[in-house]
């Protein structure tokens, strides 16, 4: 399977602290994509980074691909408790389905 | 103006019962995609169409299935429902038909309980 596996599985930091995020897939890649997930709510889209890209900034947000060790990583600098939500990494496979694979996400904590 | 929207929001429903989950986006995307996520938050592809087409179709149990009467809609039917079909679902809808390349909109969920 091809499905993301993100790490650590719960993180909690105090606010103004940075928050970093992992994320290791299987197969090659075309994409990789990281979301959001407040608490009850639908996933909302960060940022989307190509094969062929190393790293990408949007705001507080900084994400990092790795493609020889089939990796990423999300940085969040500066957290507030609005940060406080589900991460997931999405990737679709080079070949086969067309398919976006998402892992089981980072559960953030922020504490005021 | 919600992008993308689900009808209902809390679905609690019987075993054995036949029920229908809505999904509208008016962004006039080209795909749209019904995910489950269970209770440990893991997100599963089941379906999507692109253009009324579908063009994924995931091992999900054909008492699923989803019906798109337009491009905007992508309703998902479900019949004779299982305690094992208790999830939340969750619809999106893309630009384009290839998943990797553009960003998924997200609705807000629905959350079904089978009793």
């Amino acid at each position: 399977s091809q499905q993301g596996e993100e790490d650590p599985q719960a993180l909690s930091i105090q606010e103004g602290e940075n928050a970093t995020m992992n994320c290791s897939y299987k197969t090659s890649i075309n994409n990789l994509q990281w979301y959001r997930q407040n608490s009850g709510r639908g996933l909302v889209h960060l940022i989307l980074i190509r094969s062929n890209e190393r790293e990408k900034h949007s705001g507080r947000l900084r994400v990092t691909l790795d493609t020889s060790k089939k990796s990423s990583s999300l940085l969040i600098t500066a957290s507030r408790a609005a940060d406080t939500a589900s991460y997931f990494c999405a990737t679709d496979a080079i070949t086969g389905a067309n398919n976006l694979f998402f892992g089981t996400g980072t559960r953030l904590t922020v504490i005021p | 103006d919600t992008a993308v929207s689900q009808t209902p929001k809390y679905l609690v429903t019987q075993m054995g019962n036949d029920k229908s989950i809505k999904c509208e986006q008016n962004l006039g995307h080209d795909t749209m995609y019904w995910y489950k996520q269970d209770s440990k938050k893991f997100l599963k592809i089941m379906f999507s169409y692109n253009n009324k087409e579908l063009i994924i179709n995931e091992t999900v149990p054909n008492r699923f299935s989803p019906k798109s009467p337009d491009k905007a809609h992508l309703n998902l039917h479900i019949n004779s429902l299982e305690l094992g079909d208790s999830a939340v679902y969750f619809c999106a809808s893309s630009q384009g038909g290839l998943a990797g390349i553009y960003e998924q909109y997200f609705g807000p969920g629905t959350r079904l309980t089978v009793t």
